[in-house]
């Protein structure tokens, strides 16, 4: 198995909603990646999980709370978004944290209302 | 000064063309250096790693330059399919940092 999993592919919300993302690989890799990518923009870092657990937060904000519940699973819970969140979120993994290219899932399409 | 700078282009050259995409980084203690494919929405997928050595794959050759902080992607003889955005990606201090991508198209 060679694949970033994550559901769901597209996700419509409102401002006072609550939902979740979630990322899943099956190939042992230790570390995994939050990305939010807007059109025509490259991607951006969110967060890093290395061997569980939380090493990188880029300064996002707590809207957008991360949780890693074992090497295998990623979510990223979503509550009182805003309409400019609305974006492609993806989740990565790679083997180690340097040297290494990331694996990428298809991505959720967010939008909020 | 960004981290990743790519021209965006677009590169609209015809099918069977060569064509090259540049990327220089600003900061030096970057470690490993890559290039992705992204197609209209779609994720981005790994193309290749980039070593000072120089690396190729069918088609594809990538170089580093350290001393210069820049990173090249040849590609020969373009197809159709090739018609992509090209993200020069750098990591540095265990984070993935993309370029804005150049965007290729070929023609027939």
């Amino acid at each position: 198995d060679t694949e970033v999993t994550q559901t769901p592919k597209h996700l419509v919300m409102g401002m006072t909603n609550k939902k979740s993302l979630k990322c899943e690989q099956h190939m042992g890799h230790r570390a995994m990646y939050w990305y939010k990518q807007k059109a025509k923009k490259p991607p951006e870092l969110m967060f890093v999980y290395s061997y569980e657990k939380l090493s990188i937060n880029e300064s996002v904000p707590s809207r957008f709370s991360p949780e890693c519940p074992n090497s295998s699973l990623l979510n990223l819970h979503l509550h009182a978004l805003q309409p400019e969140d609305s974006a492609l979120y993806l989740c990565a993994s790679s083997q180690a944290r340097v040297n290494y290219g990331y694996t990428f899932g298809s991505g959720t399409r967010l939008t909020v209302v | 000064r960004k981290e990743v700078e790519q021209d965006p282009g677009p590169f609209n050259v015809p099918e069977g063309a060569t064509v090259a995409f540049n990327c220089t980084y600003s900061n030096s203690a970057s470690q490993s250096f890559f290039w992705y494919r992204q197609d209209c929405r779609k994720e981005p997928k790994l193309l290749m790693s980039v070593y000072s050595s120089g690396n190729e794959d069918g088609r594809f050759t990538a170089q580093l330059n350290r001393a210069s902080q820049y990173i090249s992607l040849l590609i020969r003889d373009s197809k159709l399919s090739d018609s992509a955005t090209y993200l020069c990606v750098v990591n540095t201090w265990e984070k993935l940092v993309f370029g804005t991508g150049t965007r290729l198209l070929v023609s027939p």
